[in-house]
């Protein structure tokens, strides 16, 4: 067990559409980041946020947003959707002495 | 940005069987952490290790980091190794940064 884990598992949306996945990491794990793996490729960082302020970023468009909550959840969002968006993303949170856990993942498939 | 290559990209091997997979980054790092992806994509971490040994029963790794390498050592495979290794150097504000990884095969 992680501690970090992600809704929802899979899901289904239109190119154009809207589209929000979240992410709960331990109390205490002040950092959280964000990443999208595509098939058969090392996960990409998309942005990392620390106590509710974004603190780095990838190279990614300004359609990938995301929120940080008090209670260790986040949240990324993706606007206007495109095929090459299908992707695992996977969210994971800084632990003791620098150890990063992962959640399991949300598979976004884009039609 | 850093730049990671994982060697070798494919590995097949009987159960029982030892094995070294090996990480090459371009710069210097502060941190450098190993996971295990099994194959329903969940990212284990197996070790956060930017310098020297750590060992996790059967599973050990070393980085020379003034070297800008880092060595994972599998012993005594098992089927339940099988999966794609990755390393991943950084973690600060720029993000891990991923390699390609290094696709597993434990054979019975």
């Amino acid at each position: 067990e992680t501690g970090v884990t992600q809704s929802p598992t899979h899901l289904i949306k239109t190119r154009g559409q809207q589209v929000t996945l979240r992410c709960s990491s331990q109390s205490g794990h002040n950092t959280v980041s964000w990443y999208q793996q595509a098939l058969g490729q090392g996960p990409q960082f998309i942005f990392q946020y620390y106590r509710e302020e974004e603190n780095g970023r990838g190279n990614f468009p300004p359609r990938f947003s995301g929120l940080q909550f008090p209670n260790y959840s986040s949240e990324l969002n993706v606007n206007a959707l495109e095929l090459d968006d299908s992707a695992l993303y996977l969210c994971a949170s800084r632990g003791q002495g620098n150890t990063i856990y992962f959640g399991e993942g949300s598979w976004l498939t884009v039609v | 940005g850093i730049q990671v290559e994982q060697s070798p990209p494919d590995l097949i091997l009987q159960e029982g069987a030892n094995s070294t997979l090996r990480c090459n980054f371009s710069d210097s790092v502060n941190n450098l952490q190993w996971f295990h992806q099994n194959p329903w994509g969940q990212l284990i971490n197996l070790f956060y290790i930017p310098s020297g040994t750590k060992q996790n029963g059967r599973l050990s790794a070393t980085t020379v980091a003034t070297e800008r390498y880092s060595l994972l050592y599998i012993s005594s495979s098992q089927t339940t190794d099988s999966g794609v290794y990755f390393c991943a150097p950084g973690g600060g504000a720029d993000g891990l940064t991923f390699g390609k990884g290094t696709h597993l095969i434990i054979q019975p």
